[in-house]
């Protein structure tokens, strides 16, 4: 079955840094990888999400990137701040692009 | 957003004790999800259901059923409780074909199984 790597398990960064978190897949036909964030207390939400037809996309302060001949996506996060604290999970379709694996999830702290 | 709702948010009940969560939304989306929620462990898919008639088992199915009931329900049963069912629950939902959609997740439902 499809299987999703997430590193590192914990990040902790200063505010104004950036931050990057790294996933790995084993399915070489999966074309789509969404980040969700998970605040303390709160559901996932999406953040970003990229298809394998780029290479990259950005959103104001984050952007993903995405080598497919490596099968691994990472999130960048830019001028951290304080609310982005939280879980951050990566994701990558599998068995027929039913369903999504997640990763383990990072916990990404920003230190004033 | 209150467009997925689960219930309860909160319970605590007893190894052996038949356990129901339930999950109600109004976005109108065809999909909908289980999935548990472990420290360290991310999120793992319990069962989940293209359509009313479509039922399909996740990564960790074992001592759990669903029943979906209409288009915007989707129920969970622990028919059993085991203290190692304690986690966060959570419920979700999609629009998109194959795997592409976004997925919009209810607050969520913990249980501790005692």
């Amino acid at each position: 079955g499809e299987n999703v790597e997430q590193h590192p398990s914990t990040l902790s960064v200063q505010e104004g840094d950036s931050a990057v978190i790294k996933c790995t897949y084993s399915d070489s036909a999966s074309n789509y990888f969404p980040w969700y964030k998970q605040e303390l207390g709160k559901r996932p939400q999406l953040i970003i999400d990229i298809r394998s037809n780029v290479g990259e996309k950005k959103d104001q302060r984050i952007a993903v990137t995405l080598n497919k001949t490596a099968k691994h996506f990472s999130l960048h996060i830019t001028e951290t701040q304080p609310e982005d604290s939280a879980v951050y999970f990566c994701a990558a379709p599998y068995t027929g692009f039913q369903k999504l694996v997640f990763g383990t999830g990072t916990r990404l702290l920003v230190s004033p | 957003d209150a467009d997925v709702t689960q219930t309860p948010r909160n319970r605590i009940t007893k190894t052996g004790k038949r356990i129901m969560l339930e999950c109600s939304q109004t976005k109108g989306h065809d999909r909908m999800y289980w999935y548990r929620q472990d420290p360290g462990l991310g999120l793992q898919l319990i069962y989940y259901s293209f359509d009313v008639k479509d039922i399909n088992k996740g990564e960790i199915s074992d001592g759990y059923s669903v029943s979906r009931q209409a288009q915007a329900k989707f129920s969970l049963s622990l028919e059993s409780a085991i203290p190692n069912q304690t986690a966060l629950y959570f419920c979700a939902t999609s629009e998109g074909r194959g795997n592409t959609g976004e997925l919009f997740f209810g607050e969520g439902s913990r249980l501790t199984v005692l």
